[in-house]
């Protein structure tokens, strides 16, 4: 079975200062593909990155990163210059490919405060 | 010009009631999905559908219907309510199985409430 560990519930960090979001994922696969979304107050699910299993490079997108570790099977999001918007639950997610459904499976999220 | 729509954004209704939740995207997506997030914000996948074929169908009650008139759509239906059923239903589309390192596109969700 295909599981994501995100192992903290809530975090907090002031604004402009960078933090750093776990997970962790376990699968039998060696080609899948990973997620971060984030999900502000407005319910609307937003994809941040996404990182493919087969490339060594980590992510990013402007002021965000990954720290993609293949063999520890983690995949942490950075945050850099963290801003008021980035207030939000980000779920980290993957999916597995090979047989099956593809289904893209969630963490439990974690619940980021930025603190002005 | 929005991806994926879902309506209504809110459904408050009583138990026993029978409801549909709609949702259509505009992207060409040969995949869609349903999804159920919890009180507690876990997001777990209900039914998925390729091209008007159901392809997952994890443990739901039966009382939780989907239907796919065409690979655009994909409504929901649950019959007599219960109070658990209060939550945010989210629909969802891909490409499949290409490209699935896009991720999957998500509507704004439904917040249903059962009283």
């Amino acid at each position: 079975a295909q599981t994501v560990t995100q192992s903290q519930p809530e975090m907090s960090v002031q604004e402009a200062e960078t933090v750093t979001l776990s997970c962790t994922y376990d699968t039998s696969e060696n080609n899948y593909y990973l997620f971060w979304y984030k999900q502000p107050p407005s319910r609307q699910m937003i994809l941040v990155i996404r990182q493919e299993a087969y490339k060594q490079q980590n992510a990013t997108e402007n002021r965000f990163s990954v720290n993609f570790q293949k063999a520890a099977k983690s995949f942490s999001l950075k945050i850099s210059d963290s801003q008021l918007g980035d207030t939000a639950m980000y779920f980290c997610a993957f999916i597995q490919l090979g047989a099956g459904s593809y289904q893209l499976t969630f963490g439990k999220g974690t619940k980021l405060s930025v603190i002005p | 010009d929005t991806a994926v729509s879902q309506t209504p954004k809110y459904l408050v209704t009583q138990m026993g009631n029978d409801k549909s939740i709609k949702c259509e995207q505009n992207l060409g997506h040969d995949t869609m999905y349903w999804y159920k997030q919890d009180s507690k914000k876990f997001l777990k996948i209900m039914f998925s559908y390729n091209n008007k074929e159901l392809i997952i169908n994890e443990t739901v009650p039966n009382r939780f219907s989907p239907k796919s008139p065409d690979k655009a759509h994909l409504n929901l239906h649950i019959n007599s309510l219960e109070l658990g059923d209060s939550a945010v239903y989210f629909c969802a589309s891909s490409p499949f199985p290409g490209r699935l390192n896009y991720g999957y596109t998500f509507g704004s969700g439904t917040r249903l409430t059962v009283v």
